[in-house]
């Protein structure tokens, strides 16, 4: 079965740090882009970060630029997503999901065609 | 405030058509970019509805159909159900000289009367 299962969620103080991961299984991991989508509760979707199926193209939110970093290992077919300095408006839904996009080097998120069940993020003292 | 502009609402009865539109600009749909089209139902994750502006994945039915012209999008339903209650979201790419992202639109929410 193709899937994506986040873990790692949590409940956080503002400026602490989490470690999300993805893990994917029934396709090919390394032949394509993962990204990270958020949905805060009750707003609609944004999105936060992408790698591309070699690390050579990664991309991120200005939101979160310089407090996020992806990561994947392709070996473990994973994917991570390491916050730091949390802020109360990280507080989301975090997926992953699966870029469409055949071992290319962009991220212009080509239709996300896997999704994750998600795992909630509360940044709050 | 969204890149892409969607209503935040439509309904329509059993049976009849509706359209979602999904407004962008020069530096992104109109740019060429391509867009897609998540459906989310209550409590659940997006699925791919419409993929590289017209196409549909397997499984979705064609009662759903997307098209693209200009800086603008849209998503058709026929022969609308009650199952297909749901948010919907577009996406694109946007590219300025401050940077590149993929985008979102801010979703719009189908009431099936």
């Amino acid at each position: 079965e193709v899937q994506l299962v986040e873990s790692g969620g949590g409940l956080v103080q503002p400026g602490r740090s989490l470690r999300l991961s993805c893990a994917a299984s029934g396709f090919t991991f390394d032949d394509y882009a993962i990204h990270w989508v958020r949905q805060a509760p009750g707003k609609g979707l944004e999105w936060v970060s992408g790698i591309s199926w070699n690390s050579g193209s990664i991309a991120y939110a200005d939101s979160v630029k310089g407090r996020f970093t992806i990561s994947r290992d392709n070996a473990m077919n994973s994917l991570y997503l390491q916050m730091n300095n949390l802020r109360p408006e990280d507080t989301a839904l975090y997926y992953c999901a699966k870029d469409m996009s055949y071992s290319s080097p962009f991220l212009r998120g080509d239709g996300f065609d896997i999704w994750g069940q998600g795992t909630v993020v509360t940044v709050s003292s | 405030q969204s890149v892409l502009t969607q209503p935040p609402s439509v309904s329509g009865a059993p049976g009849q058509r509706v359209t979602i539109s999904c407004t962008g600009s020069s530096s992104n749909i109109g740019a060429g970019y391509d867009v897609h089209w998540y459906q989310q139902l209550p409590g659940t994750a997006p699925k791919l509805l419409i993929y590289g502006n017209s196409n549909r994945p397997s499984g979705v039915p064609d009662r759903f159909s997307g098209s693209k012209s200009g800086t603008s999008a849209s998503l058709a339903i026929t022969g609308l159900q009650a199952e297909d209650e749901a948010d919907y979201y577009c996406q694109s790419y946007d590219s300025t000289l401050s940077g590149s992202n993929v985008v979102f639109g801010g979703g719009t929410k189908l009431t099936v009367l």
